[in-house]
């Protein structure tokens, strides 16, 4: 499972409510990534970070913030959650063997009613 | 845009015969291809991955790439039930540590 956790694995919230996701990683991989999956979209990559308190956006960030205060944590923020942000997410790490390979960890199933 | 395509499926294989699946992809720049496994309600494993033309073999799986086509595929000899998931085409490019993912194809292996 390359180390990684995520937490909480379910949250069932209500609209406008805040929730953060957290990553968590034990081997001090640089780069960090948070992706959402829905049905007939795949995995899309949200934001990702290339250290700490570096980041960047990918291609589905609005309504997401992100932030990196450790090397191990990477957090993920739905400032007001709405209902198209149901989802599950995921997040990554990426390894380098012959080149940057990227791990998954065990997922987030969020509902937001 | 990057896109990355697949067939969604699903694709229904005897077991025991083999499994093609493919995926096109539309950067030309992108050097890196990847398989990952996605079973029902679990996150992506890596299969494997590759970069150069021709084929690479890992056990059942062989992963072929024509860069000339920006064409790759995913062979699974020999298919067992345990093989029916979803799998996932991502490519990539060396130096960008991102990877543009396709939708993915559906597998069942039927015994």
């Amino acid at each position: 499972d390359a180390g990684i956790t995520q937490s909480p694995r379910h949250k069932v919230t209500e609209t406008g409510t805040p929730v953060t996701l957290r990553c968590h990683q034990t081997e001090n991989h640089r780069y960090m990534y948070w992706y959402r999956q829905d049905p007939g979209h795949g995995l899309r990559l949200i934001h990702y970070s290339y250290g700490v308190k570096d980041t960047d956006k990918g291609e589905v960030s609005d309504g997401y913030s992100v932030s990196r205060s450790k090397t191990e944590d990477f957090l993920l923020t739905l400032e007001s959650a709405t209902s198209s942000q149901t989802s599950v997410y995921f997040c990554a790490i990426s390894v380098k063997l012959r080149q940057e390979t990227q791990y998954f960890g065990p997922g987030t199933r969020l509902l937001v009613l | 845009q990057k896109e990355v395509e697949q067939n969604s499926g699903p694709l229904s294989v005897p077991e025991g015969a083999i499994a093609s699946l493919n995926c096109t992809y539309s950067d030309r720049g992108s050097q890196s291809f990847f398989w990952y496994r996605q079973y029902s309600g679990k996150s992506p494993e890596l299969i494997m991955f590759i970069y150069s033309n021709g084929d690479k073999e890992d056990g059942r799986f062989t992963a072929q790439l024509n860069k000339a086509s920006q064409y790759v595929s995913l062979l699974i000899r020999d298919s067992q039930p345990s093989d029916s998931a979803t799998y996932l085409c991502a490519g990539g490019n060396f130096g960008n540590e991102k990877l543009t993912f396709g939708t993915g194809t559906r597998l069942t292996i039927i015994p």
